[in-house]
C-alpha cells in the first residue's frame, strides 16, 4: 500500500513556463513533506520543504503548496529552466525527522 | 566536501558473496539512515541511526542484512550471502535532529548488482 503517491511517471514542459508537479498522501499522522531533485547516478537532493500548519513555502524558483483536507501537495516551478530536467521526488514524515516515505518520482524534461 | 559520502560507488558480486558499504555522513549530524532504491521506484527505509544507537529496522532489511555505526560517525551496511534481488542502489542520508531541522541529505550511494 504506497502512502506516498505520484501519479504522472513523466512530465514535459517548455523552457520558461510552469512546471506543476503533484503528489497525494493517505496517511493522515504525516506532519512534514519534503521535495527532492535527483539526477542519474547521484543521490537526491534536497529542494524545498513545508510543515503541515502551513499551506505554501516559497523559496526562489520553487514554491509548494499543501491542501491537507485533500492531502495533496504540489511543487510549482517557475520559470521552468534545461537544468531542471530530472527526476522529483515527493516525500512525507511523521513526527520530523524520523524515516522519509517517497513517491516513485516523476521525471521532468524542460525542453528548450 | 563536507557532504555525505558513500564507498564504494560501485559494487559488482556474485550471488551467495557478502558486501559491506561505508556512509560517512556529515560530521555535526546526529542521525544517520539506509535507504535502498531499485529501478522505477523512490527510495525505501531500511534503518536509521541516532548517534551508535540503531533505533528502528524496516521490514525490509532481512536477516541477511546487518548496519553497524560504532562511534556515532560512519555507518557500515553489511549484506549476507547476497541474492540478485539485491540488486539496487543502497542510498545512505544523515540529519540533524534538532526541533526544526527535518530535511535529510543523502550520499551518491553505492550501486550494488548480484550477478
Amino acid at each position: 500500500d504506497q502512502q506516498v503517491k505520484q501519479n504522472s511517471p513523466s512530465l514535459s514542459v517548455q523552457e520558461g513556463r510552469i512546471s506543476i508537479l503533484n503528489c497525494d498522501y493517505t496517511n493522515s499522522m504525516f506532519d512534514y513533506f519534503l521535495w527532492y531533485k535527483k539526477y542519474p547516478a547521484e543521490g537526491p537532493t534536497f529542494l524545498i520543504s513545508i510543515s503541515s500548519i502551513k499551506d505554501k513555502n516559497e523559496d526562489g524558483r520553487f514554491t509548494v503548496f499543501l491542501n491537507k483536507s485533500a492531502k495533496h501537495l504540489s511543487l510549482h516551478i517557475v520559470p521552468s529552466q534545461p537544468g531542471d530536467s530530472a527526476v522529483y521526488f515527493c516525500a512525507a514524515s511523521i513526527v520530523g525527522n524520523t524515516p522519509l516515505v517517497f513517491g516513485k518520482g516523476t521525471r521532468l524534461s524542460v525542453i528548450a | 566536501d563536507t557532504g555525505v559520502s558513500q564507498n564504494p560507488r560501485h559494487k559488482i558480486t556474485k550471488r551467495g558473496q557478502n558486501v559491506t558499504f561505508r556512509c560517512d555522513p556529515i560530521s555535526e549530524h546526529n542521525r544517520l539512515y539506509w535507504y535502498r532504491q531499485t529501478l522505477g521506484q523512490g527510495p525505501e527505509f531500511l534503518t536509521y541511526f541516532q548517534n551508535e544507537a540503531q533505533l528502528e529496522k524496516s521490514r525490509l532489511l532481512s536477516d541477511r542484512f546487518s548496519a553497524e555505526r560504532p562511534k556515532g560517525s560512519f555507518s557500515t551496511l553489511e549484506i549476507q550471502r547476497t541474492e540478485q534481488g539485491d540488486s539496487a542502489m543502497y542510498l545512505c542520508a544523515s540529519s540533524l535532529r534538532t526541533s526544526g531541522a527535518h530535511e535529510q541529505f543523502f550520499g551518491p550511494g553505492t550501486r550494488l548488482t548480484v550477478l
